[in-house]
């Protein structure tokens, strides 16, 4: 069976440090992967999708990016931490023409 | 970029009652899909229902149905029967031919004993 892993499950970061968050998936290939973003209390905010590696879509410009070096892993990234890049950020994975499955979460608080 | 739109913030619903959870979308697409999630105080989100635009027929779900308005860009979900494990954020999504996912900024549901 289909299993993703976001890791890790809490973060506290300072303002201006790097950040590094891995999704990978098992089970199955050549999945479409996503990056969400949830503000508390309020929706699920797309950032990036990829459907293939090396191929990354950007929804919204920010202070973030995203790479898929292997078939089944992405990784959101930042050079530097905003306070308002704090929030519950969610990473999912689909097959064409289904629904998407998520990880557990990461929780990221930038003090 | 597709909207999903959520015109209802907060909803409750005494236990036992049925509760229609509200959805509009913007799209030109013709082919697409459209689906309901649920997002307990664990912050996992778990599928409730998925629905074909090209199925005219609503999905159903034991207590989960959809009413799917393609011509309105309408996807409404109702909860017959409420329980009190059904209390969570309900987020529709819309999935487009281009595997672009969208979320709508939630409904909170409140079961009342």
């Amino acid at each position: 069976s289909q299993t993703i892993h976001q890791w890790p499950a809490t973060l506290v970061q300072p303002v201006g440090s790097p950040l590094s968050l891995e999704c990978t998936v098992e089970g199955t290939s050549n999945p479409n992967l996503y990056w969400y973003r949830q503000a508390a209390g309020r929706g699920l905010q797309l950032l990036f999708y990829s459907v293939g590696i090396g191929q990354i879509s950007s929804e919204v410009p920010q202070n973030l990016s995203a790479s898929r070096p292997q078939d089944r892993q992405f990784i959101l990234s930042s050079k530097k931490l905003l306070l308002s890049d704090s929030g519950f950020y969610l990473c999912a994975w689909t097959i064409p023409f289904g629904e998407a499955f998520f990880g557990q979460g990461t929780r990221l608080t930038v003090v | 970029a597709q909207t999903v739109t959520q015109s209802q913030p907060e909803m409750s619903v005494q236990e036992a009652e049925t509760v229609t959870l509200s959805c509009t979308y913007d799209t030109s697409e013709s082919d697409y899909y459209l689906f309901w999630y649920k997002q307990p105080p664990s912050r996992q989100m778990i599928l409730v229902i998925r629905q074909e635009a090209y199925k005219q027929q609503n999905a159903t779900e034991n207590r989960f149905s959809v009413n799917f308005q393609k011509a309105a860009k309408s996807f409404s979900l109702k909860i017959s029967d409420s329980q009190l494990g059904d209390a969570a954020m309900y987020f529709c999504a819309y999935r487009s031919a281009g595997n672009q996912f969208y979320f709508g900024t939630g409904t909170s549901l409140t079961v009342i004993p």
